[in-house]
């Protein structure tokens, strides 16, 4: 399978606190993808790095992509009870046309 | 601008039937792709339609086949329903193939 892993599965803060979620990949990629999840229904897109990206940023957001390593990480900063959902990674593997996801990690922010 | 849509919301088969959910992309996209998502895992990669042809398929048995329409509109099927179908059914459309997704809010399959 050429599903990547995400870690932490689950991770709980405190209100204002960051968060960084971490996502490790199989083989070269295009793209690298997160989207948010809030009870279990439609994912939101998030941000997309490419692969000759290093680092993106998106309002609170900021994705960093190290292809020598195979993985990518997304800091949330500042975090806010509404940024409580599930995060996921999901990537583009070069010579293929659909996006493989991650399992998740469930992002719990206590006010 | 209307995103995705998706319907219905919910659905209750039972084991052995069949059931058709349907997904309407985001104006302007010309791609679907549907997801399966069993609870606590990651969406898994069902199929791709592009240009009314199945592009890309993953891992799932010819009991779940689709279609695409000339308006991109696309259905999925599944047949002979079995308990471990039970999940959430997600569609998404795009324009240019990997590029970011836009999601519909998920068909909920309970299969009893």
């Amino acid at each position: 399978s050429q599903q990547g892993e995400e870690d932490p599965q689950a991770l709980s803060i405190q209100e204002g606190e960051n968060a960084t979620m971490n996502c490790s990949y199989k083989t070269s990629i295009n793209n690298l993808q997160w989207y948010r999840q809030n009870s279990g229904r439609g994912l939101v897109h998030l941000i997309l790095i490419r692969s000759n990206e290093r680092e993106k940023h998106s309002g609170r957001l900021r994705v960093t992509l190290d292809t020598s390593k195979k993985s990518s990480s997304l800091l949330i900063t500042a975090s806010r009870a509404a940024d409580t959902a599930s995060y996921f990674c999901a990537t583009l593997y070069q010579g293929a046309q659909k996006l493989v996801f991650g399992q998740g990690t469930r992002l719990t922010i206590n006010p | 601008d209307a995103g995705v849509t998706q319907s219905p919301t919910h659905l209750i088969k039972t084991r052995g039937q069949q059931v058709t959910l349907r997904c309407s992309p985001k104006s302007g996209h010309d791609t679907v792709s549907w997801y399966q998502q069993a609870l606590g895992q990651g969406p898994q990669f069902i199929f791709q339609y592009y240009e009314e042809e199945e592009r890309q398929r993953g891992n799932f048995p010819d009991r779940f086949s689709g279609h695409q329409f000339p308006n991109y509109s696309s259905e999925l099927n599944v047949n002979a329903l079995l308990l471990g179908d039970s999940a959430l059914y997600l569609c998404a459309s795009s324009l240019p193939v990997g590029e970011k997704l836009f999601f519909g809010s998920g068909t909920q399959l309970s299969v009893l």
